[in-house]
C-alpha cells in the first residue's frame, strides 16, 4: 500500500511562479520529512527536510510546511525558474533507516 | 568530500541471469541503503547495512542480497533475474543511519 501519498501527478507553472506540491501520511512512527529533486539520468538530490515538531523551514526558495495533526505536508517553490524544472520526491524516514517515498511530481517551469 | 559512486552506470541481462551493482559511499558514511526506482515511480527500500551487518529490510524476495566491506562499499546481488527486476537501482549511504541520505545517480538494470 502507498504509505506516503503525493500530488499532483504533474505541474506546470510561470517562470516567477509558486508550485506547491502535496504529500500525507498514515504512519506515525515517520519522524523526518525529506524532499528530493531528480533530474533525468540521475539519484535524487535532498532538497530541504523537516522534522514533526517543526511547522514550517525554509531554506533559499524552498519551503516546507508542515501539518502534524492532519498528517501532512507540502512544498513550496518561491520565485520558480526553468532550472526547477524536474520531478519532485516527497518522503519520510521510518525506523530510521527505511524512507519512504511519494509517487513524484513532475514540474515543469515554462520561461 | 567525494559523493556516492555506483558502477555500473547501464547494464542489460537476460532472464534468469545474475547481477552485482557497487557502490562506494561517501566518504565518512558507514551506512548504505539500496533502492529499487522502476520508471515513472519513486524509489523503493530494498534494504540496508550498518557496519556490514543488514539493518532492515523492505519487501523484496531473498534473491535480493547484499554484502557491505570493511570499507562500508556495498554490493547488490540479483539472483534469476525477471523481466520486473528491469529498473534504476539507487544506492544512498550516511553516517549512523542518521537522516542525511546522499544518493548516487544510479545503475540502469535492463533485463531482456
Amino acid at each position: 500500500q502507498q504509505q506516503v501519498k503525493q500530488s499532483p501527478q504533474s505541474l506546470i507553472v510561470q517562470k516567477g511562479g509558486i508550485p506547491i506540491i502535496n504529500c500525507a501520511y498514515e504512519n506515525t512512527a515517520f519522524d523526518y520529512f525529506p524532499w528530493y529533486q531528480q533530474f533525468p539520468g540521475k539519484g535524487p538530490a535532498l532538497l530541504i527536510a523537516i522534522r514533526p515538531d517543526v511547522s514550517e523551514k525554509k531554506e533559499g526558495r524552498f519551503t516546507i510546511s508542515f501539518n502534524k495533526s492532519a498528517k501532512q505536508f507540502s512544498l513550496h517553490i518561491m520565485d520558480s525558474q526553468p532550472g526547477d524544472s524536474a520531478t519532485y520526491f516527497c518522503a519520510a524516514l521510518e525506523y530510521g533507516n527505511k524512507l519512504v517515498f511519494g509517487a513524484g511530481t513532475i514540474l515543469r517551469v515554462k520561461s | 568530500e567525494t559523493g556516492v559512486t555506483q558502477s555500473p552506470t547501464h547494464l542489460i541481462k537476460t532472464r534468469g541471469q545474475q547481477v552485482t551493482l557497487r557502490c562506494s559511499s561517501q566518504s565518512g558514511h558507514n551506512t548504505v541503503s539500496w533502492y529499487q526506482q522502476a520508471l515513472g515511480q519513486g524509489p523503493q527500500f530494498i534494504f540496508q547495512y550498518y557496519r556490514e551487518e543488514e539493518n532492515g529490510r523492505g519487501n523484496f524476495p531473498p534473491r535480493f542480497s547484499g554484502l557491505q566491506f570493511p570499507n562500508y562499499s556495498s554490493e547488490l546481488n540479483v539472483n534469476a533475474l525477471e523481466l520486473d527486476d528491469s529498473a534504476l537501482y539507487l544506492c544512498a549511504s550516511s553516517f549512523d543511519g542518521n537522516y542525511g541520505y546522499t544518493f548516487g545517480s544510479g545503475t540502469r538494470l535492463t533485463v531482456v
